[in-house]
């Protein structure tokens, strides 16, 4: 199976900031990569799938990029509906593995 | 406008059985793969289970490999999941999730599923 190493864990930030979140992942999966934004008892949704195309709907200060094992989620100007949980996903083969999400709270 | 709504959550006890259904609407069912995708009570998400358009490719992961069952009707745009043998670990918000290789884009609100004695 691949492995989904996010970092940070968990995060304290302003609204303003630029936040960037990383993934790791244990082997190459090329673009085929997702990051989600859940809030608490929401399903995910869906922000960046191919590692960079941003989803229909999706404000623009959300931004992914990277290939093969090394991606990142940027943030370019925290707002407050943005403090939430971020998943990445692979999507390159089963199992569809999910990182362990960072938390994205305000400082 | 793309809906999909879970239903069949509950209470079961250890070793029990359990059906959840999916009602998709706003979309042609039968073009899309879908998916199961749960997350434990405070955990992260986990994928279980994918089905493509026409119910012939079917993946498990290997938690339930053997134990749940997805499948579909297409005429009904309906999407189910039977789940056997069911363990205290397998308590948690389950999901359908439309998707796959471009990522899950749209998701259901999720049914809650309790093992418990």
């Amino acid at each position: 199976d691949i492995q989904m190493t996010q970092s940070p864990s968990s995060l304290s930030a302003s609204v303003g900031d630029r936040v960037t979140i990383t993934c790791r992942a244990s082997q190459s999966v090329g673009i085929y990569f997702n990051w989600y934004q859940q809030k608490p008892g929401k399903a995910p949704k869906l922000l960046i799938y191919a590692a960079s195309s941003l989803q229909s709907g999706v404000p623009s200060r959300f931004s992914g990029s990277g290939s093969g094992t090394d991606f990142s989620l940027t943030i370019s100007s925290l707002q407050p509906e943005d403090f939430a949980t971020y998943y990445c996903q692979q999507s390159y083969n089963t199992p569809y593995t999910f990182g362990q999400g960072t938390r994205v709270d305000i400082k | 406008e793309v809906q999909l709504e879970e239903s069949g959550g509950g209470l079961v006890q250890p070793g029990g059985s359990l059906r959840l259904f999916c009602a998709a609407s706003g979309f042609t069912f039968g073009s899309y793969e879908m998916n199961w995708v749960r997350q434990a009570p405070g955990k992260g998400l986990e994928w279980i289970s994918y089905i493509s358009s026409g119910g012939t490719t079917i993946y498990y992961a290997d938690s339930v490999k053997g134990r749940f069952t997805i499948s579909r009707d297409n005429a009904k745009n309906s999407l189910y999941l039977q789940m056997n043998s069911l363990r205290a670990d397998d308590t948690a918000v389950y999901y359908c999730a439309r998707g796959q290789a471009s990522g899950f884009s749209y998701w259901g609100q999720g049914t809650l599923v309790t093992v418990s004695s």
